[in-house]
């Protein structure tokens, strides 16, 4: 079955700076890569997403890149703000199908 | 519009004992997963249920079980309880529809159960 890592665990950047969160996942089929973001005590919301056929998204500061071949995606985002810290979640899936989440990146931004 | 919405929001349960977690949808969504999210890690798939019947199955054991409603809405019980199974249970519905909209879940703001 599908398995999904993702680095770092933590990540502690300074309000202005960018920050990256990598992913690499096993199954060649999956085809989806959802972005989740999770603050302390609230609900998972998706912020971004891209399919395999797609090799980069961009939405304001935030952008996803795939490299279908490698396996591995990442979630780059840029002038980070204090509100944009909060646990991070990637994901694979094959047609909407079996999701597969990773372990989440703790992103804190220091003002 | 509501969103997905679950109750209760928290549950407090004894070793050995039952539980039944509800769910509803988000409008115009038909679909709708379960999830199990252990402190400090990610969520891990249950089930899911389409059309009343159970349509996938994450590698959790007989005693999670589920139902979908007519109405969409569903249940996630959980029998035999074991202090293992303290986690947040997420619900999340999806909508049919093409590639990057039937995919999108959308999750509910969980049910935090604790097994004394």
């Amino acid at each position: 079955g599908e398995n999904v890592e993702q680095h770092p665990s933590t990540l502690s950047v300074q309000e202005g700076d960018s920050a990256v969160i990598k992913c690499t996942y096993s199954d060649s089929a999956s085809n989806y890569f959802p972005w989740y973001k999770q603050e302390l005590g609230k609900r998972p919301q998706l912020i971004i997403d891209i399919r395999s056929n797609v090799g980069e998204k961009k939405d304001q500061r935030i952008a996803v890149t795939l490299n279908k071949t490698a396996k591995h995606f990442s979630l780059h985002i840029t002038e980070t703000q204090p509100e944009d810290s909060a646990v991070y979640f990637c994901a694979a899936s094959s047609y909407g199908q079996n999701f597969v989440f990773g372990p989440g990146t703790r992103l804190s931004v220091l003002p | 519009d509501a969103g997905v919405t679950q109750s209760p929001t928290h549950l407090i349960k004894t070793r050995g004992q039952q539980v039944t977690l509800r769910c509803s949808p988000k409008s115009g969504h038909d679909t709708v997963s379960w999830y199990q999210q252990a402190l400090g890690q990610g969520p891990q798939f249950i089930f899911q249920y389409y059309e009343e019947e159970e349509r996938q199955r994450g590698n959790f054991p007989d005693r999670f079980s589920g139902h979908q409603f007519p109405n969409y809405s569903s249940e996630l019980n959980v029998n035999a309880l074991l202090l293992g199974d303290s986690a947040l249970y997420l619900c999340a519905s999806s909508q049919p529809g093409p590639p990057l909209v039937g995919e999108k879940l959308f999750f509910g703001s969980g049910t935090q159960l604790s097994v004394l």
